[in-house]
């Protein structure tokens, strides 16, 4: 049962590179996420997504773009990487609602120099 | 969206002694999650308040959720070196979305042997 499994797990960008983190769960939820995590910020949601086929901006979705085109995968996309978004990103799932325990993905530890 | 304190931000603490941290929002809560957040690693769900003035635990934990559901806290009684890692409440606005349910900045515990 892998639960919810991120790739990938390290990397380092040049700034103005374009990226995608992928997300998959294998849980069958409804509810996905995807959140930041800097020093003394704790997570900040950037977006999420109620079902396949939809998305909505969280607290901080400026620079990021997703997807969500099967229920399992949520891509996170960076279209011109910029340094004040190096950061580890999370993926998150929920079952029905968001008031739902959130599981959690290992994280991906991104560079941007 | 909502505020939501969460404090201390760090707690240092002798093995075997006592450790609280307390989540306080400006607005009343629908619910409230707790998660835990090992060095390295990723949230993982410990625990979900909903009632006023309920109480749980788990173990040597205890959680609360306030009268006026406006705060809660998690206490640890006799802390042991598995406890380390930093402790995060997720509380969930009335009527809130996913875009409703905001991370604290969480609260790092650092125990000395």
């Amino acid at each position: 049962n892998a639960g919810v499994t991120q790739t990938p797990k390290f990397r380092v960008l040049k700034t103005g590179q374009s990226m995608t983190l992928l997300c998959a769960q294998d849980m069958n939820h409804e509810y996905m996420y995807w959140y930041r995590q800097d020093p003394g910020m704790g997570l900040r949601l950037i977006h999420y997504s109620v079902g396949e086929g939809t998305t909505a901006k969280g607290e901080v979705p400026d620079g990021y773009n997703v997807s969500r085109l099967k229920k399992q995968n949520f891509l996170l996309g960076l279209e011109s990487a910029a340094p004040s978004q190096t950061s580890v990103y999370f993926c998150a799932s929920s079952q029905y609602r968001a008031d739902q325990p959130q599981h959690f993905g290992d994280g991906t530890r991104l560079s941007i120099l | 969206g909502q505020q939501v304190m969460q404090i201390p931000q760090y707690q240092h603490v002798q093995e075997g002694e006592d450790f609280t941290t307390y989540c306080n929002s400006s607005t009343t809560l629908s619910n409230i999650q707790w998660y835990k957040q090992r060095p390295g690693g990723h949230p993982v769900f410990l625990i979900q308040l909903v009632k006023s003035g309920e109480v749980k635990k788990q173990k040597r934990l205890t959680f609360q959720f306030g009268e006026a559901k406006k705060n809660s806290s998690l206490h640890i009684t006799a802390t042991q070196t598995t406890d380390v890692g930093t402790y995060f409440c997720a509380p969930l606005t009335a009527g809130g979305g996913a875009d409703g349910l905001t991370f604290g900045k969480g609260t790092h515990l650092i125990i000395q042997p």
